[in-house]
């Protein structure tokens, strides 16, 4: 299986704050990684596919970045709203594996 | 509108069955695989397996293999996440998901399974 390590495991930021968020592969994916974000009580939403690529209508402050073995998620300005959990995914080989989550909080 | 719309929430006893559904629209239903995910109470993403509907053709995470059976009903664009004995440990959010990728979600299944 590839196993996806995200960190970190928990964040606290400040609105307005740059905010990166790191995957790594334990072998290489090419691009086929997916970052979601999940608020509580709700389904994941999907916010970039293909490492890099832009959900439509997600706010152009969330951005991917990275191929091979790791990748980034920067959320450029933080807004009230996107306080929430973030996993990663890789579709490259099944099992399709998850990173274990970011839990990002307001300081 | 590409939606994934499931069934409700169920509360069930250790040893019984159950099925669970992901109705389809908005898409040709045949043409893209459908996914599941399993959440436990406050805890990480777990892809279950996946279903193309087009030729039935199955995926399972070899930690779900031999638990969980996944299916499909063209005629009903639906697709299903079975068990044929629940355990406690099965309790938990079950998401459907399309694609691969999974890129659109269905609002969740909460199952719990309790004496």
């Amino acid at each position: 299986d590839i196993q996806m390590t995200q960190s970190p495991s928990s964040l606290s930021a400040s609105v307005g704050d740059r905010v990166t968020i790191t995957c790594r592969a334990s072998q290489g994916i090419r691009d086929d990684l997916g970052w979601y974000q999940q608020k509580p009580g709700k389904a994941p939403k999907r916010l970039i596919y293909g490492a890099s690529t832009l959900q439509s209508g997600v706010p152009s402050r969330f951005s991917g970045s990275g191929s091979g073995t790791e990748f980034t998620l920067t959320i450029s300005s933080l807004q009230p709203e996107d306080f929430a959990t973030y996993y990663c995914l890789q579709h490259n080989n099944y099992p399709i594996t998850f990173g274990q989550g970011t839990r990002l909080e307001i300081k | 509108e590409v939606q994934l719309v499931q069934s409700g929430a169920e509360v069930k006893k250790p040893g019984e069955s159950l099925n669970i559904s992901c109705k389809a629209s908005g898409y040709i239903f045949t043409n893209f695989w459908i996914g599941w995910v399993r959440q436990m109470p406050g805890k990480g993403l777990e892809w279950v397996g996946i279903i193309y509907p087009g030729d039935s053709t199955i995926r399972y995470n070899p930690s779900f293999q031999g638990q969980v059976t996944i299916s499909a009903d063209k005629s009903l664009t639906t697709a299903y996440l079975q068990w044929n004995s629940l355990k406690a440990s099965d309790t938990a959010i079950y998401y459907c998901a399309r694609r691969v990728a999974l890129d659109i979600w269905g609002q969740g299944t909460m199952v719990t399974v309790s004496s």
